[in-house]
């Protein structure tokens, strides 16, 4: 149980073109869902949490309007990378928590590798 | 700040043991959580300690230390699937999971 999807896997676009992304919960429903950057050798990013109906929260210095989040159903949440840039290249991970809040534990999806060119 | 420090690389030999620290600082602690992630994959959940004291999973082992601001991760007989980045992580007071970098462990033969 637990499982969490992520599409596409990974994508390849140019500059100044919009990439979504979709998270799914596939045998749970998601509370709150949590999106992440991560860079080579780095840790992960925190850049919103999002709870099902309501606007997500962003972390400090991440774009709201260059990073889209909405957050329809209780097993998906979608994020909107608008106008991508080379320095948007990144590996984006999706997780998704069971309590409100979702603390208690993350589910991970498998992760999103994005280029910009 | 806050703060989660862990060692950058560490390296063992298959069969071996290896403890992986972790120290924090935060504003508030509601629980530690290690998780493991393998070279271009997602992180998968390992372990959630909110008590002081040692839990036991099989062949990996969390401890914490609440007073001491200290956690570890400790696997035992290694296998070279193990070889992966550990990451630490502390739910602060306003339950938001700081992260600590990671640590690379590689296994050798």
């Amino acid at each position: 149980g637990a499982v969490v999807s992520q599409h596409p896997s990974w994508v390849i676009c140019k500059s100044g073109t919009s990439v979504k992304i979709e998270c799914r919960s596939l045998d749970f429903q998601a509370t709150t869902m949590f999106w992440y950057r991560q860079f080579p050798k780095q840790s992960l990013m925190l850049m919103a949490t999002s709870n099902e109906g309501s606007k997500a929260t962003y972390e400090q210095g991440v774009e709201k309007d260059k990073f889209l989040i909405n957050h329809a159903s209780l097993t998906l949440s979608t994020l909107t990378v608008t106008s991508a840039h080379p320095e948007d290249s990144s590996f984006y991970i999706c997780s998704a928590g069971v309590t409100p809040g979702g603390y208690n534990e993350q589910f991970f999806g498998p992760g999103t590798r994005l280029t910009v060119l | 700040g806050q703060n989660i420090d862990q060692p950058t690389e560490m390296t063992a030999t298959e069969g071996a043991i290896v403890q992986i620290n972790c120290t924090y600082q935060t504003s508030g602690f509601n629980g530690l959580f290690w998780y493991q992630q393998h070279a271009g994959e997602a992180p998968t959940f390992l372990s959630y300690n909110v008590l002081d004291g040692l839990e036991e999973k099989g062949r990996f082992s969390s401890f914490l230390s609440r007073s001491k601001g200290y956690s570890y991760l400790l696997l035992k007989e290694l296998q070279m699937k193990d070889s992966a980045s550990y990451l630490c992580a502390v739910l602060d007071s306003n339950y938001q999971l700081i992260w600590g970098a990671g640590t690379k462990l590689i296994i050798k033969p």
